[in-house]
């Protein structure tokens, strides 16, 4: 079936330092992959998204690449801000109505 | 960007009363709307999904008679906890599709039953 797994956090990074976040799935054919956001108490943010191999999804600084050969979406970025800490959450979609996320790594930068 | 809301955001009731959670698009038509439950500090497990005007496919071992769905508009899908007992306390997440395009999601609901 089809799955995604990401680093266990929580990862706690000092201001302007790299940030990478794994993220690999499990998929038959061609999914779509994302990376929402979620900041405490709220709901989810779509961060970035790629829908087919070689894609690159940007956003605010953040960047990943579809990997079709290593079923990876690596989320990272160059430099991270304490506005960035929150939980993210790598998912795909193979179907359009089967959507299935990771468990999520939450971020902590300090300043 | 597509914008979707929950109403209420917050909400806490007393054990065996029913609650209803809505979920609006707000600028677009949504095909499909979905409901999502998460618990703390967890990733988000599908209850049920729903199309406008049909009946909503739930998820193993989610009771369609606890969980009540109506997908009444393009625009609007509530859920109603029927019954609810403090295990079904959460967070209660919808989000919405346009067409084949990307699940957009509301700012989350968080149900107390005491």
């Amino acid at each position: 079936g089809n799955s995604v797994t990401q680093m266990e956090g929580p990862v706690t990074l000092s201001e302007e330092a790299f940030l990478t976040i794994n993220c690999t799935y499990t998929a038959t054919g061609y999914p779509s992959l994302f990376w929402y956001v979620q900041y405490p108490g709220e709901g989810l943010q779509l961060l970035l998204k790629a829908t087919k191999a070689d894609d690159k999804g940007s956003n605010k600084g953040f960047e990943a690449t579809y990997r079709k050969e290593t079923t990876s979406f690596h989320l990272e970025k160059g430099s991270v801000q304490v506005s960035d800490s929150a939980v993210y959450f790598c998912a795909l979609n193979n179907n359009n109505n089967d959507m299935r996320f990771g468990a999520g790594t939450r971020l902590t930068v300090k300043p | 960007g597509a914008v979707v809301s929950q109403h209420p955001s917050r909400v806490i009731c007393k054990s065996g009363t029913s609650v209803k959670i809505e979920c609006r698009s707000l600028d677009f038509q949504a095909t499909t709307m979905f409901w999502y439950r998460q618990f703390p500090k967890q990733s988000l497990m599908l209850m049920a999904t729903s199309n406008e005007g049909s009946k909503a496919t739930y998820e193993q071992g989610v009771e369609k008679d606890k969980f009540l769905i109506n997908h009444a508009s393009l625009t609007l899908s509530t859920l109603t906890v029927t019954s609810a007992h403090p295990e079904d306390s959460s967070f209660y997440i919808c989000s919405a599709m346009r067409l084949q395009e990307t699940q957009y999601f509301g700012p989350g609901t968080r149900l107390l039953v005491l």
